[in-house]
Parts: C-alpha cells; sequence; structure tokens
C-alpha cells in the first residue's frame, strides 16, 4: 500500500515569489492536512480537507492556501512569499472520521526562501 | 498554558535502559493520542497510537492513557542507539471543527548511549 506522497521534496524560492505544493494521500483515505514545522515554532497545523471542502484552518495569514480535489490529491499554495516561509511542510493523510482515525505524514517538501 | 506539553529534555539513557517520554495535554475534550518518532531532517513517523484509558503495547513499546490525569506517556524498553531521535506527542480531537487537526508537543530528544 503507497503511503503519503509529497512533490516536489526540495526546493528554492526567491522572496515574492509563490510556491504550490502537492500531497497524494493514501488510497482510500479522504482528509489530507497540512502542516509546517519550523525549528522556532515547531509542527503547526495550517488546514485540512475532507472530500474536497476546507473542514478546519489554522491560524496563518491567508497567503496560505489550499485546495483537495475529487480524487483527494491536494495542493497547498503560498503567496508573495518571505523569509520566515522557510520550512518544512508536510501534509498527512487519514480517513477522516471518528476516533480510531490514524494519521500519517508525507516525507514532507523542504522550501527555503532567499 | 500550552495546549500539549511534554517533559522537557532531552533525555538520555544507556542502551538496553528504558526510556519514559511524558505528555500532558489540557484539552478534555481531547479523544485521539499519537506519538510520532522524528530523525533529524525526516518527516514524523507513526510510532503507536491510543485512544482508550489503559495501556497498549506494540513490541518494545508501550503507550499509557490517562484521561482522568490527561496525561499520555511512551515507554521504550530495550532502548536502542536507533531508538535517538525527537518524540512527538500529537492530540487530535474528534468532531465539530477539529477532524484531521493535530495538536503537537514541542517534542523531547531522546539519545541512547551505547
Amino acid at each position: 500500500k503507497a503511503g503519503v506522497t509529497q512533490t516536489p521534496r526540495y526546493l528554492i524560492k526567491t522572496r515574492g515569489q509563490q510556491v504550490t505544493l502537492s500531497c497524494s494521500p493514501i488510497s482510500g483515505h479522504r482528509s489530507v492536512s497540512w502542516y509546517q514545522q519550523t525549528p522556532g515554532q515547531g509542527l503547526q497545523f495550517l488546514f485540512e480537507y475532507f472530500s474536497e471542502t476546507q473542514r478546519n484552518k489554522g491560524n496563518f495569514p491567508g497567503r496560505f492556501s489550499g485546495r483537495q480535489f475529487s480524487n483527494s490529491r491536494s495542493e497547498m499554495n503560498v503567496s508573495t512569499l518571505e523569509l520566515g516561509d522557510s520550512a518544512l511542510y508536510l501534509c498527512a493523510s487519514s480517513g477522516g472520521t471518528g476516533t480510531g482515525n490514524t494519521i500519517y505524514f508525507g516525507e514532507g517538501s523542504w522550501l527555503t526562501v532567499v | 498554558q500550552k495546549e500539549v506539553e511534554q517533559n522537557s529534555g532531552p533525555l538520555s539513557v544507556p542502551e538496553g535502559a528504558i526510556a519514559s517520554l511524558n505528555c500532558t495535554y489540557s484539552d478534555r475534550v481531547s479523544q485521539s493520542f499519537f506519538w510520532y518518532r522524528q530523525y533529524s531532517g525526516k518527516s514524523p513517523e507513526l510510532i503507536m497510537s491510543i485512544y482508550s484509558n489503559g495501556d497498549k503495547e506494540d513490541g518494545r513499546f508501550t503507550a499509557q492513557l490517562n484521561k482522568a490525569s490527561q496525561y499520555v506517556s511512551l515507554l521504550i524498553r530495550d532502548s536502542q542507539p536507533s531508538d535517538s531521535a525527537t518524540y512527538l506527542c500529537a492530540v487530535n480531537k474528534i468532531g465539530g471543527t477539529s477532524y484531521g487537526k493535530l495538536t503537537f508537543g514541542q517534542g523531547t530528544i531522546l539519545t541512547v548511549h551505547p
């Protein structure tokens, strides 16, 4: 059974640019959530999508957005990149309902903003 | 008070010893609890999930949950140098707008020395 796949794995962007990250969840999983990990702030929740609808959102500015497609694949976009957006971006996949709902992470996308 | 707090590290144990990692959470509504292991430069890897009070064992790992005390722990028996990593406690609330949102502790760095 394939795991959570994130692309690209590594990327370097310039301040002011935008970036799009992609995530394919585990087959059959309908929930995809995104996290940002930095040394100073740890792992922080960005947003979660379930059946193409954003179900939950963390405390990040509107420059961070996402969407989910009918096949459950998800993308997140960061516009007008800032140096502080340099981080590991993690996608997590789960069945999406009820207790006993295990959540698995992809390998992450390392974003460096210069 | 932070939503999820882990015992301050770093924690250093000799090979073969028991490593004890602790986590407390503030929201009584929390229903699912996870322990992730993260090696440097890698994404979090799920080790254990626990949903009911009591102990849950998987190989050398035992998770313990006490909802009355809002406390969850992870014991690693016969610790090995390969267990050296950052251990992350994560909590999930089910229902409402909380689906798919994991709240993480700050992590505990474990070092197992030969």
